[in-house]
């Protein structure tokens, strides 16, 4: 079936420092794949999202990267700051399915 | 103020008991989500509804029930056959057409004692 695989799981980096998050998916026909960062005890936001029509996206300090070929896609978080800190989850989703399938999440740590 | 409100935040239950989440969308949005959250996991669907009186199971929909009779309303049941009901229980809402991110509710934190 439809998988979403995240790495790592866990992720600590100091302040300042970048930090990259790593996704792949098995059903070639998603074209749309968001990342949500949730912060705890709180609902997911997304931060930033990407389609297959496109093969990087920036935001300020936050990246994502698309590689159909190899069915992965990533997120860049330069010159991070402790309130960077959170979980982040991954997903991908083809058009006209309505659904989204969710990777495990990665718990970022930013130390001070 | 728009967005989706999921309330209570915390709800306590006996087991053996049913027990309704509510979610209420102000966004016009067609589609609507429940997701169940254990720790150290993603997020699992558990039914969605891409229009009024009208929604398909997810993954786990197992123990679970749902209704659509308002477009702004989606409340889930976890009725006394779910074996671990005790969760974090997250709302979501989307267009159908363009756009398709999901906007997320606040998350309730249901435990069953």
């Amino acid at each position: 079936g439809e998988n979403v695989e995240q790495h790592p799981s866990t992720l600590s980096v100091q302040e300042g420092d970048s930090a990259v998050i790593k996704c792949t998916y098995s059903d070639s026909a998603s074209n749309y794949f968001p990342w949500y960062k949730q912060e705890l005890g709180k609902g997911p936001q997304l931060i930033i999202d990407i389609r297959s029509n496109v093969g990087e996206k920036k935001d300020q300090r936050i990246a994502v990267t698309l590689n159909k070929t190899a069915k992965h896609f990533s997120l860049h978080i330069t010159e991070t700051q402790p309130e960077d800190s959170a979980v982040y989850f991954c997903a991908g989703s083809t058009s006209g399915t309505y659904k989204y399938i969710f990777g495990t999440g990665t718990r970022l740590k930013v130390l001070a | 103020d728009g967005g989706i409100t999921q309330s209570p935040k915390y709800l306590f239950r006996k087991e053996g008991q049913n027990v309704t989440l509510s979610c209420e969308q102000n966004l016009n949005h067609d589609a609507m989500y429940w997701y169940r959250q254990d720790p150290g996991q993603g997020l699992r669907l558990i039914y969605y509804s891409q229009i009024v009186n009208d929604f398909q199971k997810g993954d786990i929909a197992e123990g679970y029930s749902v209704s659509r009779e308002k477009k702004e309303s989606f409340p889930l049941t976890v009725t006394s056959a779910q074996k671990n009901p005790t969760a974090f229980y997250l709302c979501a809402s989307a267009m159908t057409s363009g756009s398709y991110e999901q906007y997320f509710g606040p998350g309730t934190r249901l435990t069953v004692t």
